[in-house]
């Protein structure tokens, strides 16, 4: 159990063109999603965090304009990558977590990962 | 701000001897979790492993164990024989046990470990 799918594996666009990224936590409701970047041979970056039917938290540095995040439901959350540009280029990640009350031990879910390279 | 250092970029292992990574990290709290991470060169994130601050026994999954020391803050993963299969990025992680805004994963830089055959 518990598994996310994250789609598209891969995508190659052209520079201006904006990429929508679906994570689908498919056997649980996720209140708390997560997206990460990642560069070759690095750690995770955490970029925004989204609690479903809220804005998300983004964290510093990221542009809010975009990398856009929307979790609309309990069990998916978006992100677009507006007028995306060669520096965009990137394997991004989500993360699923289910509700857990105030002290939470629910684990986080990890999707497969996007590689998104834009020409 | 909680932080986890993995010092070593990179390690290597002969196939079915045993190696250890290193973590340390820094919090004020006193309860969270930590976690080791393993990512295949396919890219998925793979939970190896995860240690309750409060428990104070060791966890372990068959062949993969931790030193989880909670005054040095210290918490080390040990492969005991090792297989090629577990060639990857290991990526040590913290977590508050409070959920909000701070109830995130903090990741280490990672350890590339090979496994020679």
């Amino acid at each position: 159990g518990a598994v996310v799918s994250q789609h598209p594996s891969w995508v190659i666009c052209k520079s201006g063109t904006s990429v929508k990224i679906e994570c689908r936590s498919l056997d649980f409701q996720a209140t708390t999603m997560f997206w990460y970047r990642q560069f070759p041979k690095q750690s995770l970056m955490l970029m925004a965090t989204s609690n479903e039917g809220s804005k998300a938290t983004y964290e510093q540095g990221v542009e809010k304009d975009k990398f856009l995040i929307n979790h609309a439901s309990l069990t998916l959350s978006t992100l677009t990558v507006t007028s995306a540009h060669p520096e965009d280029s990137s394997f991004y990640i989500c993360s699923a977590r289910k509700a857990g009350g105030f002290y939470s031990n629910q684990p986080q879910h990890f999707g497969d990962g996007t590689r998104l390279s834009i020409l | 701000a909680q932080t986890v250092t993995q010092s070593q970029p990179e390690m290597s292992v002969q196939e079915a001897e045993t190696v250890t990574l290193s973590c340390t990290y820094d919090t004020s709290e006193s309860d969270y979790y930590l976690f080791w991470y393993k990512q295949p060169p396919s890219r998925q994130m793979i939970l190896v492993i995860r240690q309750e601050a409060y428990k104070q026994q060791n966890a372990t999954e068959n062949r993969f164990s931790v030193n989880f020391q909670k005054a040095a803050k210290s918490f080390s993963l040990k492969i005991s024989d090792s297989q090629l299969g577990d060639a990857a990025m290991y990526f040590c992680a913290y977590r508050t046990t409070r959920t909000g805004a701070n109830s995130k994963l903090t990741f280490g830089k990672g350890i590339t470990l090979s496994v020679r055959p």
